[in-house]
Protein backbone atom coordinates (compact mmCIF):
# COMPACT_ATOMS: atom_id res chain seq x y z
CA UNK A 1 0.00 0.00 0.00
CA UNK A 2 1.61 3.42 -1.19
CA UNK A 3 1.23 5.42 2.26
CA UNK A 4 3.49 7.85 4.01
CA UNK A 5 2.98 7.34 7.95
CA UNK A 6 3.72 9.71 10.61
CA UNK A 7 4.90 9.66 14.07
CA UNK A 8 2.64 10.65 16.71
CA UNK A 9 2.03 14.13 18.51
CA UNK A 10 4.55 16.04 20.42
CA UNK A 11 4.73 18.46 23.57
CA UNK A 12 7.88 20.49 23.95
CA UNK A 13 8.61 23.55 25.84
CA UNK A 14 9.72 26.68 23.98
CA UNK A 15 13.37 26.26 23.07
CA UNK A 16 13.40 22.63 22.93
CA UNK A 17 13.87 20.75 19.34
CA UNK A 18 11.19 18.42 17.89
CA UNK A 19 11.99 15.78 15.33
CA UNK A 20 8.90 14.39 13.33
CA UNK A 21 9.40 11.11 11.08
CA UNK A 22 7.67 9.74 7.98
CA UNK A 23 7.93 6.64 6.62
CA UNK A 24 7.34 5.88 3.18
CA UNK A 25 6.26 2.53 1.78
CA UNK A 26 4.28 0.89 -1.19
CA UNK A 27 6.59 2.84 -3.41
CA UNK A 28 10.37 3.56 -4.61
CA UNK A 29 11.66 5.68 -1.88
CA UNK A 30 14.68 7.33 -4.05
CA UNK A 31 12.25 8.46 -6.89
CA UNK A 32 10.33 10.74 -5.54
CA UNK A 33 11.18 14.05 -3.10
CA UNK A 34 9.39 14.57 0.36
CA UNK A 35 8.60 18.39 1.35
CA UNK A 36 7.28 19.30 4.48
CA UNK A 37 4.24 21.49 4.80
CA UNK A 38 2.45 22.59 8.54
CA UNK A 39 -0.27 24.72 9.27
CA UNK A 40 -0.52 26.36 12.31
CA UNK A 41 -4.05 26.85 13.89
CA UNK A 42 -6.65 28.78 11.90
CA UNK A 43 -4.02 29.48 9.32
CA UNK A 44 -3.48 28.11 6.17
CA UNK A 45 -0.31 25.50 4.23
CA UNK A 46 2.72 26.70 4.63
CA UNK A 47 5.50 25.19 2.75
CA UNK A 48 8.59 24.38 4.79
CA UNK A 49 11.27 22.46 2.35
CA UNK A 50 12.45 20.15 0.69
CA UNK A 51 14.24 16.56 0.55
CA UNK A 52 15.43 14.58 -2.09
CA UNK A 53 15.85 11.12 -0.83
CA UNK A 54 18.03 9.91 -4.17
CA UNK A 55 20.75 12.88 -3.80
CA UNK A 56 20.37 14.30 0.09
CA UNK A 57 19.74 17.86 -1.34
CA UNK A 58 17.72 19.91 0.34
CA UNK A 59 15.99 23.44 -0.16
CA UNK A 60 14.64 25.22 3.24
CA UNK A 61 11.94 27.85 2.91
CA UNK A 62 14.09 30.85 4.27
CA UNK A 63 12.30 31.89 7.33
CA UNK A 64 13.21 28.61 8.81
CA UNK A 65 17.40 28.38 7.73
CA UNK A 66 18.97 27.69 10.80
CA UNK A 67 16.25 26.17 12.56
CA UNK A 68 15.57 22.92 10.47
CA UNK A 69 16.99 20.18 9.11
CA UNK A 70 15.82 17.20 6.99
CA UNK A 71 16.97 14.25 7.04
CA UNK A 72 15.95 10.63 5.04
CA UNK A 73 16.91 7.24 5.60
CA UNK A 74 16.94 5.32 2.63
CA UNK A 75 17.38 1.69 4.47
CA UNK A 76 14.18 2.70 6.18
CA UNK A 77 12.57 4.98 4.23
CA UNK A 78 12.27 6.87 6.77
CA UNK A 79 12.01 11.24 6.07
CA UNK A 80 12.69 13.06 9.21
CA UNK A 81 12.17 17.11 9.30
CA UNK A 82 13.82 18.37 12.92
CA UNK A 83 12.95 21.95 13.95
CA UNK A 84 15.14 23.82 16.78
CA UNK A 85 14.82 26.56 19.11
CA UNK A 86 11.00 26.16 19.42
CA UNK A 87 8.99 29.26 19.90
CA UNK A 88 5.16 29.06 20.71
CA UNK A 89 3.94 29.99 17.07
CA UNK A 90 5.77 26.81 15.54
CA UNK A 91 2.84 25.00 16.80
CA UNK A 92 1.16 23.17 13.75
CA UNK A 93 0.20 20.18 12.02
CA UNK A 94 3.08 19.44 10.14
CA UNK A 95 2.67 17.04 6.93
CA UNK A 96 5.37 15.03 4.70
CA UNK A 97 4.07 15.28 1.29
CA UNK A 98 5.55 13.31 -1.64
CA UNK A 99 6.49 15.15 -4.90
CA UNK A 100 5.99 13.99 -8.22
CA UNK A 101 9.26 13.76 -10.39
CA UNK A 102 7.45 14.37 -13.20
CA UNK A 103 7.62 17.94 -15.36
CA UNK A 104 5.31 19.20 -13.10
CA UNK A 105 6.26 19.23 -9.36
CA UNK A 106 3.23 18.38 -6.92
CA UNK A 107 2.28 17.05 -4.31
CA UNK A 108 0.35 13.48 -4.84
CA UNK A 109 0.30 11.94 -1.21
CA UNK A 110 0.37 13.34 1.97
CA UNK A 111 0.92 11.87 5.62
CA UNK A 112 -1.77 12.02 7.75
CA UNK A 113 -0.11 14.87 9.67
CA UNK A 114 1.56 15.40 13.43
CA UNK A 115 0.55 17.71 15.74
CA UNK A 116 3.49 20.03 17.38
CA UNK A 117 2.46 22.00 20.40
CA UNK A 118 4.94 24.44 22.03
CA UNK A 119 4.15 25.83 25.61
CA UNK A 120 5.88 26.44 28.78
CA UNK B 1 9.42 34.59 -3.67
CA UNK B 2 6.23 34.28 -5.74
CA UNK B 3 2.91 35.28 -4.10
CA UNK B 4 0.02 33.74 -4.39
CA UNK B 5 -3.17 35.92 -4.06
CA UNK B 6 -6.63 33.99 -3.42
CA UNK B 7 -9.39 34.86 -3.80
CA UNK B 8 -12.24 34.85 -1.72
CA UNK B 9 -11.02 33.96 1.31
CA UNK B 10 -14.27 31.97 2.15
CA UNK B 11 -17.95 31.95 0.63
CA UNK B 12 -21.41 30.42 1.36
CA UNK B 13 -23.26 28.01 -1.12
CA UNK B 14 -25.58 25.17 -1.60
CA UNK B 15 -25.51 21.84 -2.74
CA UNK B 16 -25.88 22.28 -6.71
CA UNK B 17 -23.97 25.76 -7.29
CA UNK B 18 -21.33 26.35 -9.49
CA UNK B 19 -18.68 27.62 -7.23
CA UNK B 20 -15.55 29.17 -8.94
CA UNK B 21 -12.15 30.11 -6.90
CA UNK B 22 -9.40 32.20 -8.27
CA UNK B 23 -5.49 32.12 -7.96
CA UNK B 24 -3.31 35.03 -8.72
CA UNK B 25 0.10 34.98 -9.14
CA UNK B 26 2.92 37.62 -8.57
CA UNK B 27 4.59 36.55 -11.38
CA UNK B 28 4.92 34.00 -14.52
CA UNK B 29 4.87 30.67 -13.57
CA UNK B 30 3.72 28.96 -16.14
CA UNK B 31 1.19 26.39 -15.92
CA UNK B 32 2.87 25.57 -12.72
CA UNK B 33 -0.25 25.53 -10.17
CA UNK B 34 -1.85 22.90 -8.01
CA UNK B 35 -5.30 22.74 -6.44
CA UNK B 36 -5.85 21.02 -3.29
CA UNK B 37 -9.23 20.34 -1.11
CA UNK B 38 -8.54 19.83 2.37
CA UNK B 39 -10.60 18.94 5.41
CA UNK B 40 -9.94 19.47 8.92
CA UNK B 41 -8.21 16.54 10.59
CA UNK B 42 -7.30 14.96 6.94
CA UNK B 43 -4.38 15.16 4.89
CA UNK B 44 -4.68 18.00 1.95
CA UNK B 45 -6.01 16.16 -1.23
CA UNK B 46 -4.50 16.98 -4.92
CA UNK B 47 -7.45 17.59 -7.27
CA UNK B 48 -5.69 19.55 -10.09
CA UNK B 49 -1.72 19.88 -10.95
CA UNK B 50 -0.49 21.95 -14.27
CA UNK B 51 -3.20 24.24 -14.14
CA UNK B 52 -5.42 21.98 -15.71
CA UNK B 53 -5.08 18.52 -15.71
CA UNK B 54 -7.17 16.73 -13.35
CA UNK B 55 -5.81 13.93 -10.77
CA UNK B 56 -7.23 10.47 -11.54
CA UNK B 57 -9.62 9.29 -9.59
CA UNK B 58 -10.70 13.09 -9.13
CA UNK B 59 -14.57 13.90 -10.22
CA UNK B 60 -14.91 15.31 -13.17
CA UNK B 61 -16.91 18.41 -11.76
CA UNK B 62 -13.91 19.95 -11.19
CA UNK B 63 -11.87 21.82 -13.33
CA UNK B 64 -9.21 24.09 -13.63
CA UNK B 65 -8.33 26.58 -16.14
CA UNK B 66 -5.63 29.63 -16.73
CA UNK B 67 -4.83 32.95 -18.34
CA UNK B 68 -1.86 34.27 -17.77
CA UNK B 69 -1.21 34.71 -14.24
CA UNK B 70 -4.47 34.20 -13.00
CA UNK B 71 -6.08 30.52 -13.12
CA UNK B 72 -9.10 29.57 -11.65
CA UNK B 73 -10.62 26.19 -10.03
CA UNK B 74 -14.12 25.32 -10.84
CA UNK B 75 -16.75 23.26 -8.94
CA UNK B 76 -19.50 22.33 -11.75
CA UNK B 77 -22.18 21.48 -9.31
CA UNK B 78 -21.30 21.83 -5.61
CA UNK B 79 -21.65 18.08 -3.80
CA UNK B 80 -21.88 18.09 -0.04
CA UNK B 81 -18.69 16.05 0.26
CA UNK B 82 -17.21 19.18 -1.99
CA UNK B 83 -17.56 21.18 1.64
CA UNK B 84 -13.86 21.93 2.71
CA UNK B 85 -11.08 24.42 2.27
CA UNK B 86 -9.51 24.57 -1.09
CA UNK B 87 -5.52 25.74 -1.82
CA UNK B 88 -3.51 26.73 -4.49
CA UNK B 89 -0.18 26.08 -5.08
CA UNK B 90 2.78 27.38 -7.24
CA UNK B 91 5.67 24.63 -8.64
CA UNK B 92 7.68 27.18 -10.22
CA UNK B 93 10.47 27.75 -8.27
CA UNK B 94 11.02 27.72 -4.34
CA UNK B 95 9.27 28.40 -2.37
CA UNK B 96 6.31 26.32 -3.13
CA UNK B 97 4.28 28.62 -1.68
CA UNK B 98 0.38 28.16 -0.94
CA UNK B 99 -2.50 30.61 -1.18
CA UNK B 100 -4.14 31.91 1.58
CA UNK B 101 -6.95 29.24 0.78
CA UNK B 102 -10.99 29.61 0.43
CA UNK B 103 -13.34 27.74 2.66
CA UNK B 104 -16.09 26.61 1.25
CA UNK B 105 -18.90 26.64 3.55
CA UNK B 106 -23.07 25.52 3.33
CA UNK B 107 -25.38 28.57 2.95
Amino acid sequence: QVQLVQSGGEVKKPGASVKVSCKASGYTFTSYGISWVRQAPGQGLEWMGWISPYSGNTDYAQELQGRVTMTTDTTTTTASMELRSLRSDDTAVYYCARGNPGPYWYFDLWGRGTLVTVSS
Amino acid sequence: DIQMTQSPSSLSASVGDRVTITCRASQNINIYLNWYQHKPGTAPKLLIYAASSLRSGVPSRFTGSASGTDFTLTLSSLQPEDFATYYCQQSYTTPYNFGQGTKVEMK
